[in-house]
């Protein structure tokens, strides 16, 4: 089975603190990345994709590594509101069929005041 | 109004007991999936379906079962359900991918909490 692996954390961190996330994956097929924040006992939803170049939204930026097969999500200036736990997901292609979407068991952030 | 519901929210049933989840969005997307959901486990894919006649087993199928009764629905049925079963269930639909190899962000519902007694 292709994995996605993350530190579970929980990572505690105060207000304002720059928190990184890093993610593994096995398919070095993969050609679709993201991350996804869930509130406890909610759906998840979509952070922001991930390309190849990386990317920035705001207080968040995303960083693909497709040689380490490794992604990151840094978030500065941590907000309390940003206290969730966030999944890295990757496709899981083989080159022939579309395949499906493998989420990471997530890590765990908690901003305190 | 949300795009994807799930009914029930929540479910407490006994073993044995035949259950259905329902989905329906108004995303007017071709793909929808179930997945479920347990602590420590994160999500785990239990069936898909990229179109009315196109149904796919996932990761963990046995024990499940599906119905796509329309583009908009898509229901997930226990049919003799047990108490490893118990779980928090999502719903999800995504678009068709821009390529090949590649995929699109999937839209999921509220879930369903469902405990088996």
């Amino acid at each position: 089975r292709k994995e996605v692996e993350q530190d579970p954390g929980p990572f505690n961190v105060p207000e304002g603190a720059t928190v990184a996330f890093n993610c593994t994956y096995s398919n070095s097929a993969s050609q679709s990345f993201f991350w996804y924040r869930q509130d406890c006992r909610k759906e998840p939803k979509l952070l922001m994709s991930v390309y190849s170049s990386g990317n920035e939204d705001g207080r968040f930026t995303a960083q693909l590594n497709r040689a380490s097969q490794y992604i990151s999500l840094l978030i500065r200036d941590s907000k309390l509101s940003d206290s969730a736990t966030y999944l890295c997901v990757v496709n899981d292609w083989d080159g022939g069929s579309q395949g499906n979407l493998i989420f990471g068991k997530g890590t765990k952030l908690s901003v305190k005041p | 109004d949300a795009d994807v519901t799930q009914t029930p929210r929540n479910r407490i049933t006994k073993t044995g007991k035949r259950i259905m989840l329902e989905c329906s969005q108004t995303k007017g997307h071709d793909r929808m999936y179930w997945y479920r959901q347990d602590p420590g486990l994160g999500l785990r894919l239990i069936y898909y379906s990229f179109d009315v006649k196109d149904i796919n087993k996932g990761e963990i199928s046995d024990g499940y079962s599906v119905s796509r009764q329309a583009q908009a629905k898509f229901s997930l049925s226990l049919e003799s359900a047990i108490p490893n079963q118990t779980a928090l269930y999502f719903c999800a639909t995504s678009d068709l991918p821009r390529g090949s190899g590649f995929y699109n962000e999937q839209f999921f519902g509220p879930g369903t909490r469902l405990t088996v007694l």
